[in-house]
């Protein structure tokens, strides 16, 4: 049973145009919220991640913005570009404890030129 | 070279077999992990290791074991594969830092098909 519902499963976005992924957890003891993005063939790599004493983080053209109250959490892409084709995964975990990461089902994220 | 390398990248066997994937890392983190992808599921911990004498499981070890050779070295076997064991698998690995999570560095996978 997934503990973080990640949608949607793809998206296709037109150059210059804005993605937005979207999560939800039930867990209230997650505290660390992080994003990953894969390229095909490759690892994830850590993107950007935020604390729930936060509202938003904003790294470039990357945005989380965060709702405690509602247990969301979403990822903002702005003026997407080709090369932001990947596909994103949402996670989270205490802080303290055994760390351990849960992740979304992943989002596939098409940017056309 | 990579920080965390993985092998074999690719790997075709049959049901039956024995199958151990290997993970090497040069990060010098303490902390390891295994993890499986499929398709609309996302990423899932099959073991997870903070140091070498300590292993535990994650959510979906059934059918799977570990064994840390050296802080550097996590090495993930199946002992009797099964078709829907097919997924790519990933290594990852975190400093233990302080005050609270690092991030996960992951290798690059390898794709186990098993028919």
């Amino acid at each position: 049973q997934q503990q973080v519902k990640q949608s949607p499963q793809s998206l296709i976005v037109q150059k210059g145009g804005i993605s937005i992924i979207n999560c939800a957890y039930e867990n209230t003891a997650f505290d660390y919220f992080p994003w990953y993005q894969q390229f095909p063939g490759k690892g994830p790599a850590l993107l950007i991640a935020i604390r729930p004493d936060v509202s938003e983080k904003k790294e470039g053209r990357f945005t989380i913005s965060f709702n405690k109250s509602a247990k969301q959490f979403s990822l903002h892409i702005m003026d997407s570009q080709p090369g932001d084709s990947a596909t994103y995964f949402c996670a989270a975990s205490k802080r303290r404890g055994d760390y351990k990461l849960s992740f979304g089902a992943g989002t596939t994220v098409t940017v056309r030129a | 070279d990579a920080d965390v390398t993985q092998t074999p990248r690719n790997r075709i066997t049959k049901t039956g077999k024995r199958i151990m994937l290997e993970c090497s890392q040069t990060k010098g983190h303490d902390r390891m992990y295994w993890y499986r992808q499929d398709p609309g599921l996302g990423l899932r911990l099959i073991y997870y290791s903070f140091d070498v004498k300590d292993i535990n499981k994650g959510e979906i070890s059934d059918g799977y074991s570990v064994s840390r050779q050296a802080q550097a070295k996590f090495s993930l076997s199946l002992e009797s594969a099964i078709p829907n064991q097919t997924a790519l698998y990933f290594c990852a690995t975190s400093d233990a830092g302080t005050g609270g999570n690092q991030p996960q560095h992951f290798g690059d996978g390898t794709r186990l098909s098993i028919l």
